[in-house]
């Protein structure tokens, strides 16, 4: 069973504020780890993909970071805005599970006005 | 098509009937995923397609869930017997896979949700 574990469960920011979250996974026989956003009634919206240790993504004011060797990856969002609130899910594929994502629970973000 | 299409996005079904979901991936997806979350859970993987074969059917809770997927395309996931257990949301998912693995984003539909009542 790939245990991959994401802190903080929920997360309540102003407006402005920046963020981080974490996803920890196992550290051996790594594949790809995947971050995604999920808004209230939409559907799940892949925001990256990472498979290098090192890696280093960013797509507007939100960015990832990966250490494969430690098994934890890092969300930042810079400046948050009420349209960032959303759960974010990371996923990690590897093992003799590389086929597919096993996903954590997410972290809930909300950002108030 | 543009998305990942699922139908019926809502199902209300009697205890121990059976139903079909339905997914129809993005032309040109290689792979095709089921996963469901329940409530107040995360999202719990059931099965994958490469191709119209599944190498890892592992998360399918019982022998009363089955899916299928044919011509590389359609998907549809079969539950039997239907209990209230497997009330959720059935969220299916597509990628294109290099030669195995997960180097590629899931795109994926808006989900069934299945009441059991």
């Amino acid at each position: 069973i790939l245990n991959v574990e994401q802190s903080p469960q929920s997360l309540h920011v102003q407006e402005g504020d920046s963020t981080n979250f974490t996803c920890s996974f196992p550290s051996s026989n790594f594949y790809a780890l995947h971050w995604y956003r999920w808004e209230t009634a939409k559907s799940p919206e892949a925001l990256f993909v990472m498979t290098l240790n090192g890696d280093e993504k960013k797509k507007g004011r939100i960015s990832a970071t990966l250490n494969t060797k430690e098994g934890y990856s890092y969300l930042y969002i810079k400046g948050s805005q009420p349209e960032d609130s959303a759960t974010y899910l990371c996923a990690f594929s590897g093992g003799t599970s590389y086929g597919k994502l096993t996903f954590g629970q997410g972290t809930i973000l909300t950002v108030h006005p | 098509g543009a998305g990942v299409s699922q139908s019926p996005s809502n199902k209300v079904t009697e205890k121990g009937k059976d139903v079909e979901l339905r997914c129809d991936p993005i032309s040109g997806h290689t792979a095709l995923y089921w996963y469901r979350q329940s409530l107040g859970q995360g999202l719990e993987f059931l099965i994958y397609f490469q191709g119209n074969s599944a190498p890892d059917k592992s998360g399918l809770p019982s022998d009363r869930f089955s899916a299928e997927r044919t011509g590389g395309s359609v998907s549809t996931l079969t539950i039997q017997r239907t209990q209230q257990e497997d009330s959720a949301v059935y969220l299916c998912a597509s990628s294109l896979v290099a030669s195995a693995g997960t180097n590629y984003g899931y795109t994926f539909g808006s989900g069934t949700r299945l009441t059991v009542v």
